[in-house]
């Protein structure tokens, strides 16, 4: 079936530093979604995506949908101790119907 | 409004003993789905349901079943518990699209 790779698989960074995370298909997805789960707890969606090219922002965070409909990053910038987590892209794929396929996941660590 | 609501939170289980993990959702969505989450790993699609009485299987649905006799709630049964079912099992709906989830249940089995 179709697959995300997400890279990179685990981040660990200062406080204040801008994090960039990529999630690739070998397949178009028609809709991006990035999702944070934080531990103990469910994933929270972010940032959704439907259009090729789109670039949205929530707060510090940016992710784009790729031109080429099978990627999408994920950008957040002056990071914080509370962005501490777990990041999961996921996509609908082009011919699916409503099965979200997921990454395995960006474990961000923040040093302080 | 509660969103997607979950229960129990944590659970104990012994081989071949069988349980119902509850979900209920308040936001009218005719999407609902169930997964796993084994550690470290994301998360793996069980079974879904496009609307009340329809149910159809996701990547992972040996051991498990379902029924939705309701648009807000959507039950997973584990018939004869197995610990390879040890996991996080997390309960999402959705309109279309953006799928919003459950806390999440842990699940032991010993």
């Amino acid at each position: 079936g179709q697959q995300l790779n997400q890279s990179p698989q685990s981040m660990f960074i200062q406080e204040g530093e801008d994090v960039s995370m990529n999630c690739t298909s070998s397949s178009i997805f028609n809709t991006w979604l990035w999702y944070k789960q934080d531990p103990g707890e469910g994933p929270v969606l972010l940032i959704a995506l439907y259009k090729a090219g789109e670039l949205t922002s929530n707060g510090r965070l940016t992710a784009q949908f790729g031109i080429t409909r099978k990627d999408s990053f994920l950008n957040i910038s002056a990071s914080i101790p509370s962005d501490v987590g777990i990041y999961f892209c996921a996509g609908f794929p082009n011919q699916g119907a409503q099965k979200l396929v997921f990454g395995q996941g960006t474990r961000l660590t923040i040093n302080p | 409004n509660a969103g997607v609501t979950q229960t129990p939170k944590f659970r104990i289980l012994k081989i071949g003993q069988s349980m119902t993990l509850q979900c209920t959702q308040d936001m009218n969505h005719n999407y609902m789905y169930w997964y796993r989450q084994d550690p470290g790993m994301g998360l793996k699609l069980i079974y879904y349901s496009v609307g009340a009485g329809i149910t159809d299987k996701g990547e992972v649905p040996n051991g498990y079943n379902v029924s939705r006799s309701t648009t807000e709630d959507f039950p997973l049964r584990l018939e004869l518990a197995a610990p390879s079912q040890t996991s996080v099992y997390f309960c999402a709906s959705s309109y279309w699209g953006e799928q919003f989830f459950g806390p999440g249940t842990r699940l032991t089995v010993l």
